[in-house]
């Protein structure tokens, strides 16, 4: 069976520091990857999506950026945090476009 | 970019008593995936739906991808205090390259 993980659970950063959240899917390959934050009480935003190993589509201009070395792994990354950058961050995995997507647990991210 | 609209943005409800939310997009819609999260995990789905007019039941819920495909409601009936969370509505429109974008959720409260 396929299973995600994201790394790690929380985590708290000071502002100007750089920042890489991991995530790896088991058990299936060449899946569509996702990264998503939520601020407190408030939806999910697509931060950046991938379709193949170094191909990262990203939704929203930030101070942060993805990459995706391998075929299950894609990680978060931001040079410097800013105080803004504090939220949940989600990584999911599907099988392909227009399928259902699983999520990882999840890292939640405070900048002071 | 793609919006979905979900509402209501928060329920209060007795155990016992049934619920409707939904969600709606001016764009037509390939697939709709319910969620539900509870604090600080990820999100877990309900429900897929992949077809216009689709009906989909899991236990006490059932959900239907409307047939304008711009559309897509969740029902839960005879709610538990375990129902207690925040649903997510999400989907992939029909537009090349886009990802799974997600509504701003419903919160809903069960009082026993």
């Amino acid at each position: 069976s396929q299973t995600i993980h994201q790394w790690p659970a929380t985590l708290v950063q000071p502002v100007g520091s750089p920042l890489s959240l991991e995530c790896t899917v088991e058990g299936t390959s060449n899946p569509n990857l996702y990264w998503y934050r939520q601020a407190a009480g408030r939806g999910l935003q697509l931060l950046f999506y991938s379709v193949g190993i170094g191909q990262i589509s990203s939704e929203v201009p930030q101070n942060l950026s993805a990459s995706r070395p391998q075929d299950r792994q894609f990680i978060l990354s931001s040079k410097k945090l800013l105080l803004s950058d504090s939220g949940f961050y989600l990584c999911a995995w599907s099988v392909n476009k227009n399928t259902e997507a699983f999520f990882g647990q999840g890292t939640r991210l405070t900048v002071v | 970019g793609q919006q979905l609209n979900q509402s209501p943005q928060s329920m209060f409800i007795q155990e016992g008593e049934d619920v409707s939310m939904n969600c709606t997009s001016s764009s037509i819609f390939n697939t709709w995936l319910w969620y539900k999260q509870d604090p600080g995990e990820g999100p877990v789905l309900l429900i897929a739906l992949y077809k216009a007019g689709e009906l989909t039941s899991n236990g006490r819920l059932t959900a239907q991808f409307g047939i304008t495909r711009k559309d897509s409601f969740l029902n839960i009936s005879a709610s538990i205090p375990s129902d207690v969370g925040i649903y997510f509505c999400a989907g992939y429109a029909n537009q090349a390259g886009t990802a799974l974008i997600f509504g701003k959720g419903t919160t809903l409260s069960v009082s026993s």
